[in-house]
């Protein structure tokens, strides 16, 4: 089946430092993928979303992420971490047809030391 | 509202007995769809509803699960005789016409615990 993986449950970063979240995909066709961020209690917020076209997506807050068909990666990242970036991080991919829905990672936790 | 408003924000209940989640979605917005997230499974796929066309169902874990979508908008999840292991937030999402490539815009979801 048709999935997304994402490495590393708990990332830990000093703030200003590179944030890193790893994410692949299992696909013979290139879906749809978005990195949506959860802070507690509260749902998800998008964060970008490729579809097509440019491989290097930019999102809201510094975030930004670079689709790799020869990895199958779409790896999130920021290049200075802030406190308010930590919280729950989910890759997600859907496909074009057929079920529309989303089809989650595990999550990474992000957390940023001061 | 601006965003999708799902209701109660917190619903804890007694083992057997049947709860209902409610969720507004975004006016104008055409597709529905419940997700369930809990520890051991995450986040997952419940039901998708799409403007008039039959639903989705292929998610729901059992037949005590079942929703439906009124006039277009409102959406209710039904879970009936609940167990422990039905514990966990319900979130809704929706999103606009030509969904293949709109986001997804989710609630806050509903917390569910099973005594």
């Amino acid at each position: 089946a048709q999935s997304v993986t994402q490495l590393g449950s708990h990332v830990s970063v000093s703030e200003g430092a590179l944030v890193l979240l790893r994410c692949n995909y299992s696909s013979s066709v290139p879906p749809y993928l978005f990195w949506y961020v959860q802070y507690p209690n509260q749902g998800l917020q998008l964060l970008l979303k490729y579809t097509t076209g440019a491989t290097l997506v930019k999102g809201i807050n510094g975030f930004e992420a670079e689709f790799k068909k020869s990895e199958t990666s779409f790896h999130l990242t920021k290049p200075s971490a802030h406190m308010s970036d930590a919280a729950e991080y989910f890759c997600a991919f859907r496909r074009d047809t057929g079920r529309r829905a989303l089809t989650f990672g595990s999550g990474t936790r992000l957390q940023v030391q001061p | 509202g601006a965003g999708v408003s799902q209701s109660p924000s917190n619903k804890v209940t007694e083992k057997g007995k049947d709860v209902e989640l409610r969720c507004d979605p975004i006016s104008g917005h055409t597709a529905l769809y419940w997700y369930r997230q809990s520890l051991g499974q995450g986040l997952e796929f419940l039901i998708y509803f799409q403007g008039n066309s039959a639903p989705d169902k292929s998610g729901l874990p059992s037949d005590r699960f079942s929703a439906e979508r009124t006039g277009g908008s409102v959406s209710t999840l039904t879970i009936q005789r609940t167990q422990q292991e039905d514990s966990a937030v319900y979130l809704c999402a929706s999103a606009g016409q030509g969904d293949s490539n709109q986001p997804q815009h989710f609630g806050d979801g509903t917390r569910l615990s099973i005594l």
